[in-house]
């Protein structure tokens, strides 16, 4: 049964920072992986999806990475704002179209 | 723009009622889905449809139903409601086919207390 791992769980950061967070996955049989964003109370907002045979994927200040070999991926945000701050979740579809999600990593961005 | 809304926001219900959570989606997808999310448990999956009629149960379908009449929307019903039904729900759909295959889109969510 596949699983998704996030680290980590948390994250505070000033303002500006560049950082990465971390998705891992056991199963490498996926056919893509997404990742989305989740304000407190609220649904989830798709933010990047990367099929199996891609390596990468951009939208403006965000960059993911998959290396389905190793069953990873990251996310990373260049120069954050306290508008990022939210959970940021990974989710990865495997047989059907069923998606298998990690635990999240909450974000806060301090200004 | 994909547009995924939910009936409710917020419900509050009684043990032993019947509920029912509806999803709309207005971008002629084939595939919906609803699930649950619990803190410590992340998002699990209940049920979804991929076709009109048609369903598949997913982690948890235990004490729950569907119905898909129509392609737009997906209805989640809790027969018996139960506390341990309490939790936000989330509906999404997704496509089978363009640019935007495989990407699920989520409604707000409803939170549901069952008391």
């Amino acid at each position: 049964k596949q699983e998704v791992t996030q680290i980590p769980a948390a994250l505070s950061v000033p303002e500006g920072e560049n950082l990465v967070l971390n998705c891992s996955f056991t199963d490498s049989a996926i056919y893509n992986l997404q990742w989305f964003r989740q304000d407190p109370g609220k649904g989830l907002t798709s933010l990047l999806l990367i099929q199996s045979s891609q390596r990468e994927q951009t939208s403006g200040r965000l960059n993911a990475s998959l290396d389905k070999s190793s069953g990873r991926s990251t996310l990373y945000i260049a120069a954050s704002q306290p508008g990022d701050s939210a959970t940021y979740l990974c989710a990865v579809r495997g047989a059907g179209n069923m998606l298998t999600f990690g635990g999240g990593t909450r974000l806060m961005v301090k200004p | 723009d994909v547009k995924v809304t939910q009936s409710s926001r917020y419900l509050v219900k009684r043990t032993g009622e019947k509920v029912f959570l509806e999803c709309v989606q207005d971008m002629d997808h084939e595939n919906m889905f609803w699930y649950r999310q619990d803190p410590g448990l992340g998002l699990r999956l209940i049920y979804f449809s991929y076709d009109v009629k048609m369903k598949e149960k997913g982690d948890i379908p235990e004490g729950y139903s569907v119905s898909r009449e129509k392609k737009e929307r997906f209805s989640l019903i809790l027969e018996s409601a139960s506390t341990n039904q309490t939790s936000m729900y989330l509906c999404a759909s997704s496509s089978t086919s363009g640019r935007a295959l495989g990407t699920q889109y989520f409604g707000p969510g409803t939170r549901l207390l069952v008391l």
